[in-house]
């Protein structure tokens, strides 16, 4: 049984550009959620994915997107970087909505 | 890796020693409490969970107490060894949402 995976582990992006962050989910989970993750915080729940569509959403502005594809892998968007935007993203999968999430190493971006 | 939590509380305890890490949550209707453990350059990883209806909970060496009465969780760590440093998070769950909220974290420090 493999894992939550994500990539890039790292990345480095200029203030204005867009970002695409990938997921795979742990085998026979069907619900994705992401987290921002900034230095010395803990997690903040940005939205979640269950069979493709958007489930339940945090307090981030429009410019975070995401899909959720039929093997219920997933992707985060965001748009027009900002400095603040710097954070390690997390996913998480579960095998349905409220369930107990298994989550990936994150992926570091920095924004310059 | 990258540090988590560079300004964290932290709890220093002796190899061997009984940890006790607390946590105050925000939302009286949560109904659902999880802990996670977080090592550098890592994602969440889950330790244990309680439901509103329980007050104990115990795991392998570990214990989580919920006081619904004081907004109150704490995990307690028997027999510390150093594997066991990393940052804590709780995290607070209300029926019908989807999303975790975490606390702010604590690191647990391990001296040999």
């Amino acid at each position: 049984e493999t894992g939550v995976t994500q990539s890039p582990t790292h990345l480095i992006k200029t203030r204005g550009q867009q970002v695409t962050l990938r997921c795979s989910s742990q085998s026979g989970h069907n619900t994705v959620s992401w987290y921002q993750q900034a230095l010395g915080q803990g997690p903040q729940f940005i939205f979640q994915y269950y069979r493709e569509e958007e489930n339940g959403r945090g307090n981030f502005p429009p410019r975070f997107s995401g899909l959720q594809f039929p093997n219920y892998s997933s992707e985060l968007n965001v748009n027009a970087l900002e400095l603040d935007d710097s954070a390690l993203y997390l996913c998480a999968s579960s095998l349905e909505p409220g369930d107990g999430y298994t989550f990936g190493s994150g992926t570091r971006l920095t924004v310059v | 890796g990258e540090s988590v939590g560079l300004h964290l509380p932290t709890l220093s305890v002796q190899e061997g020693d009984n940890s006790i890490i607390n946590c105050a949550y925000s939302n009286s209707a949560s109904d659902y409490f999880i802990w996670y453990k977080q090592e550098s350059g890592k994602g969440p990883q889950f330790i244990i969970d309680i439901r509103s209806n329980m007050d104990k909970r115990q795991g392998q060496r570990v214990t989580v107490l919920l006081n619904k009465t004081v907004k109150h969780l704490s995990l307690q760590i028997a027999a510390t060894q150093p594997g066991d440093s990393a940052v804590y998070f709780c995290a607070e769950v209300t029926s019908g949402t989807y999303k975790y909220i975490f606390g702010t974290g604590t690191r647990l420090k391990v001296l040999a």
